[in-house]
């Protein structure tokens, strides 16, 4: 099984909304990813988390935060968005970094 | 700066050609170098995964190649089907950087 799963599919927020995205993988993967996507545009890397630990910020707004709570596991939490923050927002995991990454089905998300 | 490049950016072909997409990239010290797909408002698709020490890689109808020292990859598509259009990319992870670098990709289309 190499499945990634993330939730919701579809967000639509506004601006004062607090909301979270959330990713899940059962390969036992110690390495997992967010990446956003803008249209017709490569995903941009945001956090990475290896072994449970956030190895990786690029300089992502504060806005969006992450959490790790289990080795299966990873949120996004989305606060005070900006309708720029609009992007499908993928997920991906990895035995660890040095491996393939396996990416989810994404989630829509629209700032309004 | 690792920077990867694709060309061509799009491609439309008939039904039962045989094509390249090429990648390329301007730093060779890299782990390994991934191909995806990515069918439209989806997530991405691993295709093949190159080692930095291995030459290609086959699954099916694809090969791809990795020529690390000229900093070049080719993904061969054999017999092409309607069902291979999609938005192809290939991603270097950069060695000490725990990153995936993509190119822009290859908009590629099989005509019926």
């Amino acid at each position: 099984d190499t499945e990634v799963t993330q939730t919701p599919k579809h967000l639509v927020m506004g601006m004062t909304n607090k909301k979270s995205l959330k990713c899940e993988q059962h390969m036992g993967h110690r390495a997992m990813y967010w990446y956003k996507q803008k249209a017709k545009k490569p995903p941009e890397l945001m956090f990475v988390y290896s072994y449970e630990k956030l190895s990786i910020n690029e300089s992502v707004p504060s806005r969006f935060s992450p959490e790790c709570p289990n080795s299966s596991l990873l949120n996004l939490h989305l606060h005070a968005l900006q309708p720029e923050d609009s992007a499908l927002y993928l997920c991906a995991s990895s035995q660890d970094f040095r491996y393939e990454q396996y990416f989810g089905p994404g989630t829509r998300l629209t700032v309004t | 700066k690792q920077e990867v490049t694709q060309i061509p950016a799009a491609l439309s072909v008939p039904e039962g050609e045989n094509l390249v997409l090429n990648c390329s990239f301007t730093d060779s010290a890299i782990y390994n170098l991934q191909w995806f797909r990515q069918d439209p408002g989806k997530g991405l698709t691993s295709l093949l995964l190159i080692q930095s020490s291995q030459r290609e890689q086959t699954s099916g109808r694809l090969n791809a190649s990795l020529d690390k020292s000229s900093g070049r990859s080719t993904l061969y598509i054999a017999a092409s089907q309607p069902g291979d259009s999609a938005t192809y990319l290939c991603a270097v992870l950069i060695q000490g950087a725990q990153k995936l670098v993509f190119g822009q990709g290859t908009r590629l289309t099989i005509n019926p």
